[in-house]
Parts: structure tokens; sequence; C-alpha cells
């Protein structure tokens, strides 16, 4: 079974700062990988996702990840934190299978405040 | 657009009660899911519906019943729920097919007294 590691479930950035957040994946067999992000009291919204091709892939709200596959890795950056950032991210991993309605295993999640 | 929404937003019942969520999407997405979150953590699968058809039951207890009537629309029946049910219920829908981006909806907030 899939499992996914994010590390650190708290994280502090100063607000123009960079924000990194780290995201491991188990599987041997590379899967699809995303980013979600949830602010307080709504539903997830993504912000990229890595199918195949190009290894560093650009989302929304300046936000961009990497994956590495020798190290099983899908870190999540953005180089200014701003105060809207404030939230908590999840990274997500689904198999590439073909049949419809993939099953998302989600991370523990990281909660991401930003200081003025 | 990619919109998915739910009602109602928040839904406060007794353990005797029997109610129902609602989550409707208009993408032409052909896969349907709930999912449960619990504060502070991640959400969890309940359910997936692939053509209309269930395809994914994680061994959610039968006080859950799901119910998807069309293409477009998602039921999630709720029967004699405990007080530890009480969570945000997520609905999300993808395409048909591949790796496709689950869509979420704002949720509904679930008390169970």
């Amino acid at each position: 079974a899939q499992s996914v590691t994010q590390l650190g479930s708290h994280v502090s950035v100063s607000e123009g700062a960079l924000v990194l957040l780290r995201c491991n994946y188990s599987s041997s067999v590379p899967p699809y990988l995303f980013w979600y992000v949830q602010y307080p009291n709504q539903g997830l919204q993504l912000l990229l996702k890595y199918t195949t091709g190009a290894t560093l892939v650009k989302g929304i709200n300046g936000f961009e990840a990497e994956f590495k596959k020798s190290e099983t890795s899908f870190h999540l950056t953005k180089p200014s934190a701003h105060m809207s950032d404030a939230a908590e991210y999840f990274c997500a991993v689904s198999d590439r299978i073909k049949a419809a309605g993939n099953k998302l295993t989600f991370g523990g999640g990281t909660r991401v405040l930003v200081k003025p | 657009d990619t919109e998915v929404t739910q009602t109602p937003k928040h839904l406060v019942m007794g353990m005797t009660n029997k109610k129902s969520l609602k989550c409707e999407q208009h993408m032409g997405h052909r896969a349907m899911y709930w999912y449960k979150q619990k504060a502070k953590k991640p959400p969890e699968l309940m359910f997936v519906y692939s053509y209309e058809k269930l395809s994914i039951n994680e061994s959610v207890p039968s006080r859950f019943s799901p119910e998807c009537p069309n293409s477009s629309l998602l039921n999630l029946h709720l029967h004699a729920l405990q007080p530890e049910d009480s969570a945000l219920y997520l609905c999300a829908s993808s395409q048909g097919r591949g790796a496709g981006t689950q869509y979420f909806g704002p949720g509904t907030r679930l008390l169970v007294l």
C-alpha cells in the first residue's frame, strides 16, 4: 500500500521568506503526485500535480514542486511567503492506473504559519 | 467551471435521526468520492463511484449509505450515527480515467449529538 510522509506537522515562516514543505512517498513505481491546500473551514484546492514529463511543476499562487525519483520526493516550495499562504497543505499520491476513480493517499498535512 | 457543491454546509443530528448529504458537479466527471476528515487530520476515503457504480468501499460502517442517482449527483445517507462520526464530510469528483485531478467541494460539517 502507498504511504506518504510529510516532514513537519507545523512550519513557521516569516513573510517574504522561502516556504519549503517536504513530501516523500513509498512506492517503487512513481505514482501521480499532488499538492493540495486547505484554508480553514474550506475544502481542498489543487496547487499542482505531477503526472509525467518535466519534473519541475509550477502551480497556482507562486508555488512549485520538483519530482525526484531517486529520492522518492515531491517537495513544495514558494520563494516568498505571503500572509495569505497560511493554511494546511497536503501531499497526496495515486497509483498509475487507467480506471476511473483513483484512490488518493494523503500525507499527514503541514500547517503553515506566516509571521509578519 | 471546476465547482463541486455540497449541501448542507452544517448539520446537527441526533443518534436516532436519518439525514442525507448531497453533492453535485456539472463538469462531466464520471468518478465521485466521499471523504471524512477529522480535525487536524488528512481526509480519509470512504467511497468511490465510477460511472455511477460503487467501485471502492473502504470498509465503512453500514450506518453510512452512499447513492449515486446519476452522473452529476452523489448522496450520503446517514442513519444511527455515533458522536465519533462528527467530522467534515468532503465530496470530490474527477474525470473518468487516468490521473484525473480530484476537485473537492467545501464540505458538510456534521455534528452528532
